[in-house]
Formats: C-alpha cells, sequence, structure tokens
C-alpha cells in the first residue's frame, strides 16, 4: 500500500523557517517525481514545489522562489520541504504527493503568526 | 503561468441526477509526448484531495464508471452520471503539462 507521512508542522513566527518531511513507503520512491501541494484555510490547492526522480530538477512557482526548497534522500524514501522567510500568507495545510496526483499524504499543518 | 479556470464554482444536486463541469485551461495542456496531463481530483470534506481521472479520460482504480472525463487541447469536462452521497465534495482539475503545475478553483458539489 503507497504511504505518504507527513511530519514538521506547526506554528512558526513570521519571517523564520521551518522544515516539512515527508516519508514514503510502498512503492519505488526513486522512480518518481515528488511534489509539495499547500491549501490555506477555506482555500483551493496550491502546487509548491516539485522535484526530479533524482532530485536535479525542480520547480516553483513565484510564490514560493527564492524561499522553499525541495530535496529528497531517496536512501530514506524521504521528500523534504524547506521554508524560509515565511509569511502569514504560507498559513495552510501542506500535503506531499506524488507529481501525477495518484498519491497524497494526510497533510501538515503550518501556521505562520506571531 | 497555466490558468485554469473551473465552473460553475458550486453545483446543487439531488441523489441519482447527472452534472458536469468544466475546465478550461489558457494554454494547450498536449506535452510534447503527445499526452494531455489533465486529471480530476476529488476532496472530501476533511480529507486529502484523491485523484479521481487521469490524462483527460482514465479512471483510477476503484473509481466507478459513473464517472467519465472527456475534452482536448484547452477544454475538458467532467461528468458525474448518477451521483451518490458520497461523491459529494470538492472537485478540482489539475495539470501537469507545465510547470509551474496549476489546478482549478475547484468546484463544490453539495445536496439539493
Amino acid at each position: 500500500e503507497v504511504q505518504l507521512v507527513e511530519s514538521g508542522g506547526g506554528l512558526v513566527q513570521p519571517g523564520r523557517s521551518l522544515k516539512l518531511s515527508c516519508a514514503a513507503s510502498g512503492f519505488t520512491f526513486s522512480n518518481y517525481y515528488m511534489a509539495w501541494v499547500r491549501q490555506a484555510p477555506k482555500k483551493g490547492l496550491e502546487w509548491v514545489a516539485t522535484i526530479s526522480t533524482s532530485g536535479s530538477r525542480t520547480y516553483y512557482p513565484d510564490s514560493v522562489k527564492g524561499r522553499f526548497t525541495i530535496s529528497r534522500d531517496n536512501a530514506k524514501s524521504s521528500l523534504y520541504l524547506q521554508m524560509n522567510s515565511l509569511k502569514s500568507e504560507d498559513t495552510a495545510t501542506y500535503y506531499c504527493a506524488r507529481r501525477g496526483g495518484d498519491a497524497w499524504g494526510q497533510g501538515a499543518s503550518v501556521t505562520v503568526s506571531s | 503561468d497555466v490558468v485554469m479556470t473551473q465552473t460553475p464554482p458550486s453545483l446543487s444536486v439531488a441523489i441519482g441526477q447527472s452534472v458536469s463541469i468544466s475546465c478550461k485551461s489558457s494554454q494547450s495542456l498536449v506535452y510534447s509526448d503527445g499526452k494531455t496531463y489533465l486529471h480530476w481530483l476529488l476532496q472530501s470534506s476533511g480529507r486529502s484531495p484523491k485523484r479521481l481521472i487521469y490524462q483527460v479520460s482514465n479512471l483510477d482504480s476503484g473509481v466507478p464508471d459513473r464517472f467519465s472525463g472527456t475534452g482536448s487541447q484547452k477544454d475538458f469536462t467532467l461528468k458525474i452520471s448518477r451521483v451518490e452521497a458520497k461523491d459529494l465534495g470538492v472537485y478540482y482539475c489539475a495539470q501537469t503539462t507545465h510547470f509551474p503545475y496549476t489546478f482549478g478553483a475547484g468546484t463544490k458539489l453539495e445536496l439539493k
């Protein structure tokens, strides 16, 4: 069974950093592009980062470019999202997902507030 | 960025009725490999999204054939026949042809 389990969410002050992790199991992690998708409270979905199978290529929308960094460790079947210079508008549930959207984690809640 | 325009924003439906949701993209979603990476997902209340249809018209495993997807290039439709209570929630179209990937704003399907 494919499983994606996020961790690392929490309350953080504006301007600070936070790192999310996603533990993958049930499939060959290194064969898949992976992504982070977020959902602000009562809002829609937004892709915030995508990474190639080897980790050599990464993609971000303008809303997070330069502040967020996606990375992966294929030996550990783990995906990461380093979030720097956090803003209140980054408050959301962050989902780890396979690129095609066919598998999702349960989400990690991030609240940016003083 | 590719803008995905989804309509209507909400639908009220009676159990057993059929409904359609439209999704239009600002650019063609045909990738260089000839495939069209347009997908449909459902997010039930309090749950993670779940993909129902991939590449326009292919049903994911376990998805009943009451769901169907059609379209090409920039114009796509999701149809749900004989709506059941478990179909309620927010439907999203999503494109993974062009970076950055983008979603439609969602269509909330609720009971009349």
